[in-house]
């Protein structure tokens, strides 16, 4: 079955420190990528997106994001944690072939510390 | 343009009411998404529609919860009745097949409480 995790809950990091939010999936087919944020009593906005090509993507708000084929992995960074970007971060996939279906994993609730 | 458009942004309403959530997608944008969030379960995908056609609803969590989409710009989620376990965020989103590859545009969400 198509699945996607994200295997932390709940992150907090210090503000100016590196993030690394975590990100799988179990797809059979060549997967779209996407990471969605949602702040406090917000809809989710798009970070960034993976289709093809180079495999680090770069997205809104200084965030970019790896495609490990081989670890069937998503990872978001950002290299400086702003106190703005906590937030709840989603990643989610989707195939040609869902007819524009996207599997949303759990989210990982970041808090950022002064 | 203006986005994806839902409303009301916030419902209050009693137990065994009628309630109806409203949607307006992207002009152009030919699927539309049902989504309701709440802490415990998290996001989950009721239903989806493409071309105004329900192609999935597997989502829809028992009878009480119906939705339609009458023509290419609106669509309605309605719940009847109502019960207090309903208390959720609800959020419409839109996307174009063959643009973006299945990106999905995202409304501001209904809050809805039943008392």
């Amino acid at each position: 079955a198509q699945s996607v995790t994200q295997p932390d809950i709940h992150i907090t990091v210090s503000e100016g420190a590196s993030l690394e939010l975590r990100c799988n999936y179990s797809y059979g087919a060549t997967p779209y990528l996407f990471w969605y944020v949602q702040s406090p009593g917000q809809g989710l906005q798009l970070l960034l997106k993976y289709f093809s090509g180079d495999t680090l993507v770069q997205g809104i708000k200084g965030f970019e994001a790896e495609f490990k084929r081989s670890q069937s992995s998503f990872n978001l960074r950002k290299p400086s944690v702003h106190w703005s970007d906590a937030a709840e971060y989603f990643c989610a996939v989707g195939t040609y072939n869902q007819g524009g279906k996207l599997i949303f994993g759990q989210g990982t609730e970041l808090s950022v510390k002064p | 343009d203006a986005g994806v458009i839902q409303s009301p942004r916030h419902e209050v309403t009693e137990m065994g009411q009628e309630v109806t959530l409203r949607c307006k997608p992207i002009s152009g944008h030919d699927y539309l998404f049902w989504y309701r969030q709440t802490m415990m379960r998290g996001l989950e995908l009721l239903i989806y529609f493409n071309n105004n056609v329900p192609i999935d609803d597997s989502g829809m969590p028992e009878d009480r919860f119906s939705a339609k989409m009458p023509n290419a710009s609106f669509s309605t989620l309605k719940i009847q009745p109502s019960e207090p376990r309903d208390s959720a965020v609800y959020f419409c989103a839109s996307s174009q097949r063959g643009a973006s590859y299945n990106e999905q545009f995202f409304g501001p969400g209904t809050r809805l409480t039943v008392l």
